[in-house]
């Protein structure tokens, strides 16, 4: 089978960097997924990593190290909309992402 | 990118009756998925609908509970059947993206309470 784990809640203020961090393990390996989701909203997809090192989308970042079985997703210039849970999804020995159980990112002015 | 629909948004029912939910794509996709969130959880895939073929279902979910059909290449629906309180979720459908890098689009959700 395979697993993640993410912490449940991060805080940060407004302007400041925060880094989300995935840990998975399983026994084939696709790619590592990033998800936002503000409340009652749907997931909209973020970013994608399925070589080694840090895939940069404006003020979003995503790195992965397979070696390691360990992700993370930068968000610089946080700002208050950014408040939302991110998820990292694991497509391990399908293609089909498997969630982690989401990080709840509370940022403050 | 895919626009996706979902109907009804959101439903209260009683207890051992069930509950059509559709979901539209606005493009032609070979798989839809179908997820349930359960209140500040994870998303889980309950199956996966390929079109002209049975729905894959994933450990936990059965046919008999949630029965999936895939008519055509931009529509699908779940049933919840013979609901307890324990189905109250969201339930999610989507999709693939074109490009290579495992993107899915998700509709909206259909807010479920079982009483």
């Amino acid at each position: 089978g395979q697993s993640l784990e993410q912490p449940s809640e991060v805080t940060a203020v407004e302007g400041a960097i925060v880094q989300i961090n995935c840990t998975y393990q399983t026994s084939g390996f696709y790619g590592l997924s990033w998800y936002q989701q503000h409340d009652g909203g749907a997931p909209t997809f973020l970013s994608y990593n399925a070589l080694d090192g840090l895939e940069e989308t404006g003020r979003f970042s995503s790195f992965l190290s397979r070696s390691d079985s360990y992700g993370y997703l930068l968000l610089q210039e946080l700002q208050m909309k950014d408040s939302a849970s991110y998820f990292c999804a694991l497509s391990g020995g399908s293609y089909i992402p498997t969630f982690g159980r989401g990080t709840s990112l509370i940022v403050h002015p | 990118s895919a626009v996706i629909s979902q109907k009804p948004s959101r439903d209260i029912c009683q207890r051992g009756t069930s509950l059509t939910i559709q979901c539209q794509v606005d493009s032609q996709v070979t798989m839809m998925f179908w997820y349930r969130q359960q209140p500040g959880q994870s998303l889980t895939l309950i199956a996966t609908a390929n079109q002209g073929s049975e729905a894959t279902y994933e450990s936990g979910f059965v046919i008999d509970k949630f029965p999936i059909s895939r008519p055509n290449l931009t529509f699908s629906t779940l049933t919840v059947s013979n609901m307890s309180p324990e189905d109250s979720s969201i339930y999610l459908c989507s999709v693939e993206g074109l490009a290579k890098n495992n993107e899915q689009f998700f509709g909206p959700g259909t807010r479920l309470t079982v009483l």
